[in-house]
């Protein structure tokens, strides 16, 4: 069974820094890229930042571009996100998905991690 | 970015109605547009990808159709278990931008 566990979420002051955790288990990782996607209470879904099966290729929404950076580490099954320079406004459930397939659909979620950004 | 646009943002419906939501993207997109349902503390579910491929386990009532840059899902028969919000996205390029969402609501 496919399963993501996000952490690290939690209340950080504007200007500061945070780093989530996603634990993949259930499929062979480095055969997939992954994502995270992130939503404020009570809006949308926004995607945040994409990579590839090897790193190789990473994407960012023009809203965390230079402030967040994905990562991942194969041999432990693992996505991570740094969140730096944080801001009210990146306050949010954040997911990590797995990009499936060649239309790279994300196929499977886990439940998210909560970050609040307050001073 | 390629802005997508979904309507209407709100629907009520009864059970057994069909229902129809339309997504539009700011340029051609090919077929590379998913679906999703997201019901509140849950994680939000694929129901279709490539347009008009349903995913594994996901009920026949769901379709989706399109190509280029308009695009629908359409659920044929409501069931109480598919109220929730509805969300298009594509993975043409990067960023890869979710509609605004469609909340689905019982009339």
């Amino acid at each position: 069974e496919v399963q993501l566990v996000e952490s690290g979420g939690g209340v950080v002051r504007p200007g500061g820094s945070l780093r989530l955790s996603c634990a993949a288990s259930g499929f062979t990782f480095d055969d997939y890229g992954m994502s995270w996607v992130r939503q404020v209470p009570g809006k949308g879904l926004e995607w945040v930042a994409g990579m590839n099966w090897n790193g190789g290729s990473t994407g960012y929404a023009d809203s965390v571009k230079g402030r967040f950076t994905i990562s991942r580490d194969n041999a432990k099954n693992s996505l991570f996100l740094q969140m730096n320079s944080l801001r009210a406004e990146d306050t949010a459930l954040y997911h990590c998905a797995r990009r499936g397939g060649s239309y790279q659909p994300l196929d499977y979620w886990g439940q998210g991690t909560l970050v609040t950004v307050s001073s | 970015d390629i802005q997508m646009t979904q309507s209407p943002s709100s629907l009520s419906a009864s059970v057994g109605d069909r229902v129809t939501i339309t997504c539009r993207a700011s340029q051609s997109i090919s077929t590379y547009l998913s679906w999703y349902q997201h019901k509140p503390g849950k994680a939000p579910k694929l129901l279709i990808y490539a347009v008009s491929s349903l995913q594994s386990g996901v009920p026949s009532r769901f379709s989706g159709s399109g190509s280029g840059t308009d695009f629908t899902l359409t659920i044929s028969s409501l069931q109480p278990e598919d109220f929730a919000t509805y969300y298009c996205q594509q993975s043409y390029s990067t960023p890869r931008t979710f509609g605004q969402g469609t909340r689905l609501e019982i009339k």
